[in-house]
């Protein structure tokens, strides 16, 4: 069993939906947790960095850390098609030494 | 402020030989993190460097090897490249100063071994 399960997709939803991206972990250990997009051929850009459990909000990007389930979420908010892209969980114990999820490839349809 | 950059971008080598990546940090990082990427197993740590010194390392075999000079630029070494090794390989800054700070990636560089 791998550290960080994500569903790698493919997701494709219309624009304007909400989207809900998901990760499971089972080291307990972990307590920082970031959600990163990934456009084609370039490097990932940090979306939202959590610290332990609850909700994070920054515009139209909600991050939820549930530890108790180790469970994280990523939700978006009237997707646009600038959205399309591959989203990755990652996590660390400490910060410097993550572990990512496959990847969540989106995409969001005008 | 200049994000991380990194040389070359793309490179094509053959099975045996060795291969030198670089990483400029953002200015006043001084953690570089490496990660390999490629479609089957996703986004892998290789090791990451602060001040200097190896403070953490991947799975990764000893052929994969790393150094930071004192401006706190980053090259990775992978040695007697094999097949697998094409990917694409990350690396990301930080202050590296306490467990809070976010990592910040470059563009890559995507290696092909033939």
């Amino acid at each position: 069993q791998k550290e960080v399960e994500q569903d790698p997709g493919p997701l494709s939803v219309p624009e304007g939906a909400i989207v809900s991206l998901n990760c499971t972990y089972s080291n307990s250990a972990f307590q920082y947790f970031m959600w990163y997009r990934q456009y084609s051929r370039k490097g990932p850009e940090l979306l939202m960095y959590t610290y332990s459990s609850g909700n994070k909000e920054d515009g139209r990007f909600t991050a939820q850390v549930d530890k108790s389930s180790k469970y994280i979420s990523l939700f978006i908010r009237d997707s646009q098609p600038s959205d399309s892209a591959t989203y990755l969980c990652a996590m660390s114990a400490r910060n410097n030494d993550m572990r990512f999820g496959a990847g969540t490839r989106l995409t969001v349809k005008p | 402020k200049a994000g991380v950059t990194q040389t070359p971008r793309y490179l094509i080598k053959t099975r045996g030989q060795q291969v030198t990546l670089s990483c400029s940090p953002i200015s006043g990082h001084r953690s570089v993190s490496w990660y390999q990427q490629t479609p089957g197993q996703g986004l892998q740590f290789l090791f990451e460097y602060f001040s200097e010194t190896q403070r953490n390392k991947g799975n990764f075999p000893g052929r994969f090897s790393g150094r930071q000079f004192s401006n706190s630029r980053s090259e990775m070494n992978v040695s007697t490249l094999e097949l697998g090794d094409s990917a694409l390989y990350l690396c990301a800054s930080s202050k590296g100063t306490s467990g809070r700070e976010t990592q910040y990636f470059g563009p890559g560089t995507r290696l092909l071994v033939l």
